[in-house]
């Protein structure tokens, strides 16, 4: 069974312009989520898809974060503009099920370094 | 919201020796505490699970106990070996009240285990 996909692995750029990273889950998991872990400190939840439909994203900093996940397949986080304070690694993660029951499976991570 | 604190932040243990690493929640109404092992520039893989319907797992050379009344629970690691070493992520989450989903995580033990 393929992993949960992330790319890029590492995206380096300056304050003021646009990423978008991706988030392939897998295969048939409904139930999609991005983290963000920064500067060394805990993972932070940002927010939770459930196939198409944003279940909660209480956990997203500010409207400078824009997630989508058109047909519930793959995801997308963009951040536009970039600030510093928003460099760190992003997670993404799948579960079968909405209680995660069987568990979550993330991704290697996108590291974002914004200077 | 729930809270979780983990305690050390660093930890360098012989081969052999026995690591503990102890997380604390503040949601009393949180019942599902899994843990993350983060291997360097790795993805965060589930190590080893429990619900809080049990105070104590085993699984090999890891355990988990849950102290419900303190709030308390830790991962014990025996036997140590160098390819132990990694970030280690207690985590905490409601599954019954709600639709939230997300889980709320420590922020990380780097364990080191010195051959």
């Amino acid at each position: 069974e393929a992993g949960v996909t992330q790319f890029p692995s590492h995206s380096v750029i300056e304050k003021g312009q646009t990423v978008t990273l991706r988030c392939d889950p897998i295969s048939g998991h409904d139930n999609l989520y991005w983290y963000r872990r920064v500067m060394g400190k805990e993972i932070k939840f940002l927010l939770h898809f459930v196939k198409e439909s944003k279940q909660d994203e209480s956990g997203m900093p500010n409207n400078r974060f824009l997630a989508e996940r058109t047909g519930g397949t793959y995801s997308t986080l963009k951040v536009q503009p970039a600030e510093l304070e928003d460099s760190g690694v992003y997670f993404c993660a799948s579960s079968q099920d909405e209680a995660g029951i069987y568990g979550y499976t993330f991704g290697s991570g996108t590291r974002l370094t914004v200077v | 919201g729930e809270n979780v604190e983990q305690h050390p932040s660093t930890l360098s243990v012989q081969e052999g020796d026995s690591a503990v690493i102890k997380c604390t929640y503040s949601d009393s109404a949180s019942n599902y505490f899994p843990w993350y092992k983060q291997e360097l520039g790795k993805r965060p893989l589930l190590i080893i699970d429990m619900r809080s319907n049990v105070g104590e797992k085993k699984d090999q050379r890891i355990a988990v106990t849950l102290n419900k009344t303190a709030k308390h629970f830790s991962l014990h690691i025996t036997e140590t070996q160098p390819e132990d070493s990694a970030v280690y992520f207690c985590a905490a989450r409601d599954d019954l009240s709600g639709s939230a989903r997300q889980l709320t995580f420590g922020s990380g033990t780097q364990l080191t285990v010195l051959p």
